[in-house]
């Protein structure tokens, strides 16, 4: 597996609270990513970034912000949890816009 | 617009029978394909990337612009094969962000 590993792996929380998930790579890769994974939906791009302080929304971007303030992390947060993020989160990450990409183990989700 | 379609939700065979897992795709231009396997609860693993017109774990897959599909093949399945696949298209931009279809699980009975 490329190294990129993900926190928690488990989280269960309440609506309204705040949540951040960290994304961490060890591989130096540029580009890094964040779906959502869903039944009848696959997964979604949620934002990525494509350089540390470079980040740009994906297709279902609201409630999520995100920040990559070096290479090898990137952070999701939830503003204030809801029931429709109850998810699983994957990160992913590649060496350029061209190159394969490359997923973490995902983050389960629970918003009650 | 750009999307990937797997119209099959759940695909069961017996061991040994061939395997057609459908994708299709709507783009403009060249459209750069993948197929991802993911194992029970774990994370997605890269099958197969047009591009590279390789042959991983027996898995095939041709894109045919005609029809815009890229359907994975395998003569004969394996119940090692039972997994979520989900086709994913590269979208247009320099962002490499993929789309994804919404996967279809493959049941290989014994």
């Amino acid at each position: 597996d490329a190294g990129i590993t993900q926190s928690p792996r488990h989280k269960v929380t309440e609506t309204g609270t705040p949540v951040t998930l960290r994304c961490h790579q060890t591989e130096n890769h540029r580009y890094m990513y964040w779906y959502r994974q869903d039944p009848g939906h696959g997964l979604r791009l949620i934002h990525y970034s494509y350089g540390v302080k470079d980040t740009d929304k994906g297709e279902v971007s609201d409630g999520y912000s995100v920040s990559r303030s070096k290479t090898e992390d990137f952070l999701l947060t939830l503003e204030s949890a809801t029931s429709s993020q109850t998810s699983v989160y994957f990160c992913a990450i590649s060496g350029g816009a061209g190159d394969t990409q490359y997923f973490g183990p995902g983050t389960r989700l629970t918003v009650l | 617009a750009q999307r990937v379609t797997q119209p099959e939700k759940l695909l069961s065979v017996f061991k040994g029978a061939p395997v057609e897992l459908k994708c299709n795709y709507s783009y403009s231009g060249s459209p750069e394909l993948f197929w991802y396997v993911q194992y029970s609860r774990q994370r997605l693993q890269l099958l197969l990337r047009h591009i590279s017109r390789e042959s991983i774990k027996g898995f095939t897959a041709d894109l045919n612009k005609g029809e815009t599909s890229f359907h994975l093949k395998k003569p004969f399945a394996q119940e090692e094969d039972s997994a979520m696949y989900y086709c994913a298209l590269k979208g247009s931009g320099n962002t490499g962000k993929l789309i994804f279809g919404q996967g279809t699980t493959l049941q290989v009975k014994p």
